[in-house]
């Protein structure tokens, strides 16, 4: 089974700290996506990538910036961290090919900034 | 732009009733639309997708769906609910390139004895 893992189950952070969010998959797939879910608001797109060192901007990529240095790990980086930023984020990958968008998610990172 | 929208937030419903769960899209082309579940303090699994074909879609655990192009919609159902369905549903449309998927707001279930 595809693994997606995700460094921290919680993470608790002061305003104006710098935060990151580490995901890792085990199955070579080319695209990793960053979610956030807040209730109501369901999942919205942060930023993906399709490739090492390429990324795309998704719905709602202000205050946030993503990292892919090697193929299976993508970071999510909050540069200031503020308390609009509390949330659920959720790492996801897929193989790539178009047809093959089932996505395969991690556990999550809970995110309380203080 | 691609969306999804589920229009109930909560539903309740007994043990043994039927269900289903709205979802409508919209999106240019031939969409490709799931079905996610996310049971408390667990990660997303998918239930079922639909790519093309049969209009009428079986996934796991009992449910099903179905794409109506004329409606814009891919309604999730299942003819006899389980407590251990309690959880939150979420449908999915996916938006072109890189293999996107564009996200409802997702909708409560929860199940009465």
């Amino acid at each position: 089974d595809v693994k997606v893992t995700q460094s921290s189950r919680y993470l608790v952070k002061r305003t104006g700290e710098k935060v990151f969010l580490e995901c890792v998959q085990d199955m070579d797939h080319e695209n990793m996506f960053w979610y956030r879910q807040d209730p109501g608001l369901g999942l919205r797109l942060i930023y993906f990538s399709y490739d090492v060192k390429m990324k795309e901007k998704g719905d709602i990529p202000e205050g946030y910036s993503v990292s892919r240095e090697k193929k299976e790990r993508f970071s999510l980086i909050l540069e200031s961290a503020s308390t609009n930023q509390t949330s659920m984020y959720l790492c996801a990958s897929n193989p790539g090919d178009r047809g093959n968008e089932k996505l395969f998610f991690g556990s999550g990172t809970q995110l309380s900034v203080l | 732009a691609q969306s999804v929208t589920q229009p109930d937030i909560h539903i309740t419903v007994s043990e043994g009733a039927s269900l289903e769960l709205r979802c409508n899209y919209s999106y240019g082309a031939t969409p490709y639309l799931f079905w996610y579940v996310q049971s408390p303090g667990q990660g997303l699994q998918l239930l079922l997708k639909y790519f093309s074909g049969d209009t009428l879609v079986q996934g796991i655990k009992g449910f099903e769906a179905e794409f109506k192009r004329s409606q814009s919609s891919f309604n999730l159902r299942k003819p006899s609910v389980h407590w251990s369905d309690a959880a939150e549903y979420f449908c999915a449309v996916g938006a072109g390139g890189y293999n996107k998927l564009i996200f409802g707001a997702g909708t409560r279930l929860a199940v009465h004895p």
